[in-house]
């Protein structure tokens, strides 16, 4: 049961030009999202993030908007650079039996960005 | 550089048995956790430890158990490996138990073969 879709395994953008990954869930009590980055070789760093009670967040070139009606958020990379270049990971914060928190991931996107 | 580290980076070993990965969080972080990435799957909760006690569990299988030692340093062992078994193993700290943004190690690749 994948929680949380990225149905996009791959993108490709034109340098300068606007990055949109997108990325789909199906629980509604996910109470936080955020976008990590992974670059080969490397483990995934954090991005950005936005609570449930949000519709935007931005933090320079990147901007996170919510949807919570569709279930959907995208993120929103302007202008797209070189070193934007990797995979993108979804995450979403619900809750285990017990009480604690946990993060699903979706499958990622892998983003290249063309000079 | 997050400030995790993990050891080793690669490992590979054969069906039947048993590893041991490493993880050292960043200073001053309580909470380790636990994940595993098969190919072209996104990132699977294994388990949490915060501050040395189990805090939460996920898919974790049977043949796999975690702790956390006083100093905060992790360990993951993996026992009657099997091929579908292969995967990369990433630990991330936090420094609470709040599973909001987490720092990530590098990963530790394990082949079984």
């Amino acid at each position: 049961d994948q929680q949380v879709k990225q149905n996009s395994p791959s993108l490709s953008v034109q340098e300068g030009r606007i990055s949109i990954l997108n990325c789909d869930y199906t629980n509604s009590m996910f109470d936080y999202f955020l976008w990590y980055k992974k670059y080969p070789a490397e483990g995934p760093t954090f991005l950005i993030s936005i609570s449930s009670i949000k519709d935007k967040n931005e933090d320079g070139r990147f901007t996170v908007f919510l949807n919570k009606s569709a279930k959907h958020l995208s993120l929103h990379i302007v202008p797209s650079q070189p070193g934007d270049s990797a995979v993108y990971f979804c995450a979403a914060r619900g809750f285990l039996i017990q009480g604690a928190q946990k993060l699903v991931f979706g499958q990622g996107t892998r983003l290249t960005i063309n000079p | 550089d997050s400030g995790v580290t993990q050891t080793p980076k690669h490992l590979i070993t054969a069906t039947g048995q048993r590893v041991t990965l490493r993880c050292s969080p960043r200073s001053g972080d309580l909470s380790v956790y636990w994940y595993q990435q098969s190919l072209d799957q996104g990132l699977q909760f294994l388990i949490q430890y915060y501050n040395g006690e189990e805090r939460a569990k996920g898919n974790i299988l049977e043949r796999f158990s975690a702790q956390q030692f006083p100093d905060l340093h992790s360990e993951l062992n993996l026992s009657s490996l099997e091929l579908g078994d292969s995967a990369l193993y990433f630990c991330a700290s936090s420094v609470g138990t709040s599973t909001g943004e987490q720092y990530f190690g590098p990963g530790t690749r394990l082949t079984v073969t």
